[in-house]
């Protein structure tokens, strides 16, 4: 079975500043990894995603994420924010060659100016 | 393609009503899910399409719960004898094959037990 941990519930930073979002998963068998923004009353929407090859994923909106098999984290950075970036993110793992997406409980990231 | 569309957005229904709820992927996706999302936490899986097929359903999908999916192209999720528990998001999301492309979320339904 899989598990996904997102280190933070909530996340408040100012406007134009870095900001990291962490992701841990635990897993017996090799997994994808995903990340997913919600804004209010609205479903996910595919930010970026880890298959194989570089660690280093970029996707859309300035974000990208490193994956960190020893660690078994994904977090996600963007190194300058905006206020429109205020959303909920979801961490999410599938099993390679599996059917089920796995999410983490999500972590609000509120932007202020 | 309009993306995967969901209606209605909103349900207000009185405790022991019956509610449907329906889901149009985008058409070239054989994989249909119905996933559940409270307030704070993230989308729950309940269950799995595979064009018509049903393969996998949830613990959480009690005998109160009903999906189908005729003819491998829009799905409904039916909830009977509604309780206040099953107040919720419901999401739908559609995929190809293989796990890798990540999932298309439609908005969701928002379904209010009162």
């Amino acid at each position: 079975a899989q598990s996904v941990t997102q280190l933070d519930s909530q996340v408040p930073v100012f406007e134009e500043a870095p900001v990291e979002l962490r992701c841990n998963y635990s897993s017996s068998v090799s997994v994808y990894l995903f990340w997913y923004v919600q804004y209010p009353n609205q479903g996910l929407q595919l930010l970026l995603k880890y298959l194989s090859g570089s660690t280093l994923v970029k996707g859309i909106n300035g974000f990208e994420a490193e994956f960190n098999k020893s660690q078994t984290s994904f977090h996600l950075r963007k190194p300058s924010v905006h206020i429109s970036d205020t959303a909920e993110y979801f961490c999410a793992v599938i099993p390679t060659g599996g059917f089920k997406t796995i999410f983490g409980a999500g972590t609000r990231l509120f932007v202020k100016a | 393609d309009t993306g995967v569309s969901q209606n209605p957005r909103h349900k207000i229904t009185k405790r022991g009503q019956n509610v449907t709820f329906r889901c149009d992927p985008i058409s070239e996706h054989n994989r249909l899910y119905w996933y559940r999302q409270t307030l704070g936490q993230g989308p729950e899986f309940l269950t799995y399409f595979q064009n018509e097929a049903q393969l996998e359903k949830s613990r959480l999908l009690s005998d109160r719960f009903s999906a189908e999916r005729p003819k491998g192209s829009f799905s409904t999720l039916e909830i009977q004898r509604t309780e206040q528990g099953d107040s919720a998001m419901y999401l739908c999301a559609s995929t190809l094959d293989g796990g890798n492309y990540g999932y298309t979320f439609g908005s969701g339904t928002r379904l209010t037990v009162v």
